[in-house]
């Protein structure tokens, strides 16, 4: 069954640390986001990608960066992890854009910053 | 400031009785509403959606209701059941995708 993968579950970094968060999707999905969640904030969009070498910046995209070298991978980056980055981060990926492209999420990376 | 609110962090119901969630919009762009289901430790997962030219579309106990003068939508679940119990998003975009957002959720606790 195709699906979308994250790793790791959970990690802990220190502060000024470079982490990277891998997604993996086997749709065939052009598209792909990643989101954090915090409470009273709900989901907000970081950076998102319409296909191979395309990425854009969303609401929440400072301190972060994403790549995509093929349509299954959008890894995540934290430059330099802030204590302000502990989050639980969802990558997701949809078929399309709009009406009746629903996006599929990953189970979730669980980040804290000490 | 936030395009989509959901201004009731929780909600507690009744098992057998109807629920009701709550999300206003802003932004007079958006064309497209959708709800998310999400239970602790796992992704959301997409539950129905409404295009603005539709006010009403309903899936077996789900049925979202869209008012766009009000620029107002809510999710019906009847009957509730335990399973229900979860934190639902609403979220928003344009026809094609743009400028999507997602609510700050409710937190939904079906009692037996």
């Amino acid at each position: 069954d195709a699906e979308i993968t994250q790793s790791p579950r959970h990690k802990i970094t220190e502060t000024g640390r470079q982490v990277t968060l891998a997604c993996h999707q086997t749709w065939n999905h052009n598209n792909m986001f990643w989101y954090r969640q915090d409470l009273g904030h709900g989901l907000r969009l970081i950076h998102y990608s319409y296909g191979v070498q395309d990425t854009n910046k969303g609401e929440v995209s400072d301190g972060y960066s994403v790549s995509r070298s093929n349509t299954e991978d959008l890894p995540l980056t934290l430059e330099s992890a802030a204590s302000s980055q502990t989050s639980v981060y969802f990558c997701a990926s949809s078929l399309g854009r709009g009406m009746g492209y629903e996006q599929y999420f990953g189970p979730g990376t669980r980040l804290t910053v000490t | 400031d936030q395009q989509v609110k959901q201004n009731s962090p929780s909600l507690s119901v009744q098992e057998g009785r109807i629920s009701i969630l709550n999300c206003d919009y802003t932004n007079s762009m958006f064309d497209y509403f959708l709800w998310y289901k999400k239970y602790p430790a796992e992704g959301p997962t997409f539950l129905i959606s409404i295009s603005s030219i539709k006010d009403k579309n309903e899936d077996g106990r789900f049925t979202v209701f869209l008012n766009k003068s009000a620029k107002h939508l809510s999710l019906h679940i009847v009957p509730s059941q335990p399973g229900d119990s979860a934190v639902y998003f609403c979220a928003a975009s344009g026809t094609y995708g743009q400028n999507f957002v997602f609510g700050p959720g409710t937190r939904l606790s079906v009692l037996p």
